[in-house]
C-alpha cells in the first residue's frame, strides 16, 4: 500500500517566521511531488511541484526533495496570516499510474 | 487564468437516489479525474479518464459509479444508488497530459450530502 505521511498539526508560527512542512512517502519509485494549499471547504490549490532532488524556489516558497530519504518538504518564508490553511502533499507514484496519493495534510496557523 | 468549474456546489440527495456531478475541465486539457474527500480525511483518487475511456480507477470506484464525457466540454460522475457513506466533497481535476511533471488542477468541488 503506497502511503504519504504528514504531521496533521496544527503547526503554529508567528507572522514573519519560516514555516517548515514535511512529508514522507513509501513508494521509492515515485517521480513527481506536489504541494497544494487547501482552505477549509475549498479545493486544493497548487503551490509548487518538484521532480528532482534538491531545492526549488518560487517566491516565498521553497520545495525540497530528497529521494534517497523519501522526503519532501515545503518552506514558507515570511509567513503571513493569509498562509493559514491546510497544506497537502501529493505524490504521483512511478510510471503507469495517473493518480495522486495525498497525505492527510498539515494545518498551518500563522499568528498575527 | 483558466479553471476547472464544478456544479452544483452542494447537492443534497436521499439515500438510494441517483446523483450526477458535473465538471467543465480546462479547455485544452485532455486528462480528467475525480477525487473525493470525506470530511476530515484524505483526498482520495477515484478515477481517471482519457480519450473517452477510463484509464485508471481505484477500489472505491465500484459498479455504482460511472463517468462520462457527454459532449466536448462536460465531464460527469454518476453515482447510481447513493449510500450514506458517499457523503463527501467530490473534486474534479484535469491536466494537459499524463506526463508526471504536469500538475492536475482542481475544481472547487461539489459537497454531496446523503440523507
Amino acid at each position: 500500500q503506497k502511503e504519504v505521511e504528514q504531521n496533521s498539526g496544527p503547526l503554529s508560527v508567528p507572522e514573519g517566521a519560516i514555516a517548515s512542512l514535511n512529508c514522507t512517502y513509501s513508494d521509492r519509485g515515485s517521480q513527481s511531488f506536489f504541494w497544494y494549499r487547501q482552505y477549509s471547504g475549498k479545493s486544493p490549490e497548487l503551490i509548487m511541484s518538484i521532480y528532482s532532488n534538491g531545492d526549488k524556489e518560487d517566491g516565498r516558497f521553497t520545495a525540497q526533495l530528497n529521494k534517497a530519504s523519501q522526503y519532501v518538504s515545503l518552506l514558507i518564508r515570511d509567513s503571513q496570516p493569509s498562509d493559514s490553511a491546510t497544506y497537502l502533499c501529493a505524490v504521483r507514484p512511478g510510471s503507469g499510474t495517473y493518480k495522486y496519493i495525498f497525505g492527510t495534510g498539515t494545518r498551518l496557523k500563522v499568528l498575527a | 487564468e483558466p479553471e476547472v468549474t464544478q456544479t452544483p456546489s452542494h447537492q443534497v440527495t436521499q439515500m438510494g437516489q441517483e446523483v450526477i456531478l458535473r465538471c467543465v475541465p480546462i479547455s485544452n486539457h485532455l486528462y480528467f479525474y475525480w477525487y473525493r474527500q470525506i470530511l476530515g480525511q484524505k483526498v482520495e483518487f477515484l478515477v481517471s479518464f482519457y480519450n473517452n475511456e477510463i484509464s485508471e480507477k481505484s477500489e472505491i470506484f465500484d459498479d455504482q459509479f460511472s463517468v462520462e464525457r457527454p459532449d466536448g466540454s462536460n465531464f460527469t460522475l454518476k453515482i447510481r444508488s447513493t449510500k450514506l457513506e458517499d457523503s463527501a466533497m467530490y473534486f474534479c481535476a484535469s491536466s494537459e497530459n499524463s506526463l508526471g511533471n504536469v500538475p492536475q488542477h482542481f475544481g472547487d468541488g461539489t459537497r454531496l450530502s446523503i440523507l
